[in-house]
């Protein structure tokens, strides 16, 4: 069975500093692995989505991720925050075998000045 | 671009109430989905269609029905609402099920079962 995880509900960072968000996936096949991320009152937005390929991913609002096949793991990353980037964010899996998309928990971001 | 709209925004229900959840778009999209968001939880998917005149369940389906007579609309019914309903529900929409395809979702329905 597919599954999805994000081991951190909240990660805070200062604007300016590295951000990384953390998943790890479990899937039987190969791995379609997204991020969306969630602003207040609004729905989820695709930020970038690992198909097979290169390791890291790069997306939109300077985001990118790290796919790590052998910890199995999909972090996603930025290499200044903005206090902008505060968000709810996604990360989801779906294998190859047509599976359905499987959301984790969410890990809110919040970046201060 | 309207992308995938959902009406109400907002909505108060008394319990055994019922009432309908609209969603549409306009991207020429068959596959279509209804998710609940509650905190914590992530999003659960209640029911999703592959196109016009077809529905299945999803993995909480119970106390909800959907319907899909055209492409554009797929909306979700509540027909006796209680309050482990209150949540937020979004309505997804995407070209292909399978692969890199991503999902494009509407704003939500905020519901609150009282």
């Amino acid at each position: 069975a597919q599954s999805v995880a994000q081991p951190e509900d909240q990660v805070n960072v200062a604007e300016g500093n590295p951000l990384t968000v953390k998943c790890t996936y479990s899937v039987s096949g190969n791995p379609y692995l997204f991020w969306y991320v969630q602003y207040p009152n609004r729905g989820l937005q695709f930020l970038l989505k690992y198909i097979t390929g290169d390791n890291l991913v790069k997306g939109s609002y300077g985001f990118e991720a790290e796919f790590n096949k052998s910890q199995t793991s999909f972090h996603l990353k930025k290499p200044s925050a903005l206090v902008s980037d505060s968000a709810l964010y996604f990360c989801a899996v779906r294998d190859d075998q047509g599976g359905k998309l499987i959301f984790g928990q969410g890990t809110e971001l919040s970046v201060k000045p | 671009n309207a992308g995938v709209t959902q009406t109400p925004k907002f909505r108060i229900l008394k319990i055994g109430q019922s009432m309908t959840l609209q969603c549409a778009q306009d991207m020429n999209h068959n596959y279509m989905y209804w998710y609940r968001q509650d905190p914590g939880m992530g999003l659960k998917l209640i029911y999703y269609s592959v196109g016009a005149g077809i529905t299945d369940k999803g993995e909480v389906p119970n106390g909800y029905n959907v319907s899909r007579s055209t492409t554009e609309d797929f909306p979700l019914r509540l027909e006796l609402a209680a309050p482990s309903q209150t949540s937020v529900y979004f309505c997804a929409s995407s070209y292909r099920p399978t692969g890199s395809e991503p999902q494009h979702f509407g704003d939500g329905t905020r519901l609150s079962i009282l």
